[in-house]
């Protein structure tokens, strides 16, 4: 298996307060993603990064941001909580580009009360 | 519409029965992604192939790119089986994968 963690790996907060999800990886991988899954869609795509310092958004990106200072950890933080960000996110490593299989972490559960 | 529809979204399968499962994508892709999600929630990734077929044990993933078409299929059918399992198509310039919904496999002793 990857060497993927994610913490924590459930949490409940309150509307309102921030919230860091952390992933870190032991792989050396360059690339890292940061997904949401809920019911009814597929796993969506929040924030990605392609190297120390670079990240892009991807298609559910209000509402979060990420910051990646060093290749192991990826970090997405929800500034402002909100009910309809309780989900499942997780966290995902590719070593390179083009048609590269992405290696998830375990999942972090987090409800917003 | 989902630009990758997987079908169907739920079946139930008796031991040793032969499965297969659907996914149609309606962009052009450079691969496409076959990945597990065992009840626990873990997702792990089965086959990624971007022409022809592969193989993995009971596992066999085909992929028709003229008709953008990928199919999973599971031989002998086994409870440990039972997952969701999701097709997810990448695009030709970009590292990002589409998901589609998952297929909800219940295999039944």
């Amino acid at each position: 298996d990857a060497g993927i963690t994610q913490s924590p790996r459930h949490k409940v907060t309150e509307t309102g307060t921030p919230v860091t999800l952390r992933c870190h990886q032991t792989e050396n991988h360059r690339y890292m993603y940061w997904y949401r899954q809920d019911p009814g869609h597929g796993l969506r795509l929040i924030h990605y990064s392609y190297g120390v310092k670079d990240t892009d958004k991807g298609e559910v990106s209000d509402g979060y941001s990420v910051s990646r200072s060093k290749t192991e950890d990826f970090l997405l933080t929800l500034e402002s909580a909100t009910s309809s960000q309780t989900s499942v996110y997780f966290c995902a490593i590719s070593a390179n580009r083009g048609g590269e299989t992405q290696y998830f972490g375990p999942g972090t559960r987090l409800l917003v009360l | 519409k989902n630009e990758v529809e997987q079908s169907p979204q739920n079946l139930t399968a008796q031991e040793g029965e032969f499965i297969t499962i659907n996914c149609s994508y309606s962009v052009g892709i450079s691969a496409l992604h076959w990945l597990q999600q065992h009840p626990g929630g873990g997702i792990v990734s089965l086959f990624m192939l971007s022409s022809g077929k592969k193989k993995h044990g009971r596992l066999i993933a085909t992929i028709n790119i003229q008709e953008k078409h990928s199919s999973l299929h599971i031989t002998a059918s086994h409870p440990r089986d039972s997952a969701v399992y999701i097709c997810a198509a990448k695009g030709g310039a970009t590292n990002k994968l589409i998901f589609g919904t998952g297929t909800l496999l219940a295999v039944q002793p």
